[in-house]
């Protein structure tokens, strides 16, 4: 029933190791995002695909890479972990066609890098 | 570039209204939105404004003037459970990029 589910809820992890964060959507929606919420609960977009392609791709180090298999998931993945990578990490999706419709969030995953 | 501010932190008694303001400096504009978040959860859809003036939703309501890039969420009959952090954020760009701002703080007390 979970319209946009992301795992793991939590990661731990240490300095340097490579970890992915999956994201699936059961709306039907073209659009997925990435977004970035740091301790100061800031939201900030890190990158968009539409229907499998990358559409929006701020300027976010290329340790992390985001992979579209098909237009319900959206995955990313980060290399050699910072600890400043630490933060919450959001998946959102929303109607390509209807630009001006809200974006439904996933529940986050909070990462922290030890 | 972008900027969007709201004031960081707004404390309010149950019962009373509270009105959040959030102004905008952007490049391009497909419409205004309010998300509401609780700590510990994802953000929330409260309220979308593209036109100018009044939406009104319940005990919400939004308001924008595009020529001022001002907007305000209103919050009436405030209840404990408003207890929360409300997010303004624009609409730019082909994608639906949303730039959020910082999120105002709102405590609501007896």
């Amino acid at each position: 029933d979970t319209a946009v589910s992301q795992t793991p809820k939590y990661l731990v992890t240490q300095m340097g190791n490579d970890k992915s964060i999956k994201c699936e959507q059961n709306l039907g929606h073209d659009t997925m995002y990435w977004y970035k919420q740091d301790s100061k609960k800031f939201l900030k977009i890190m990158f968009s695909y539409n229907n499998k392609e990358l559409i929006i791709n701020e300027t976010v180090p290329n340790r992390f890479s985001p992979k579209s298999p098909d237009k319900a998931h959206l995955n990313l993945h980060i290399n050699s972990l910072e600890l400043g990578d630490s933060a919450v990490y959001f998946c959102a999706s929303s109607p390509r066609d209807r630009l001006n419709t809200e974006a439904f969030f996933g529940q986050g995953t909070r990462l922290t890098v030890v | 570039g972008q900027n969007i501010d709201q004031p960081t932190e707004m404390t309010a008694t149950e019962g009373a209204i509270v009105q959040i303001n959030c102004t905008y400096q952007t490049s391009g504009f497909n419409g205004l939105f309010w998300y509401q978040q609780h700590a510990g959860e994802a953000p929330t859809f409260l309220s979308y404004n593209v036109l100018d003036g009044l939406e009104e939703k319940g005990r919400f309501s939004s308001f924008l003037s595009r020529s001022k890039g001002y907007s305000y969420l209103l919050l009436k009959e405030l209840q404990m459970k408003d207890s929360a952090s409300y997010l303004c954020a624009v609409s730019t760009g082909g994608g639906n990029k949303l730039t959020f701002g910082t999120g105002t703080q709102l405590k609501v007390e007896l």
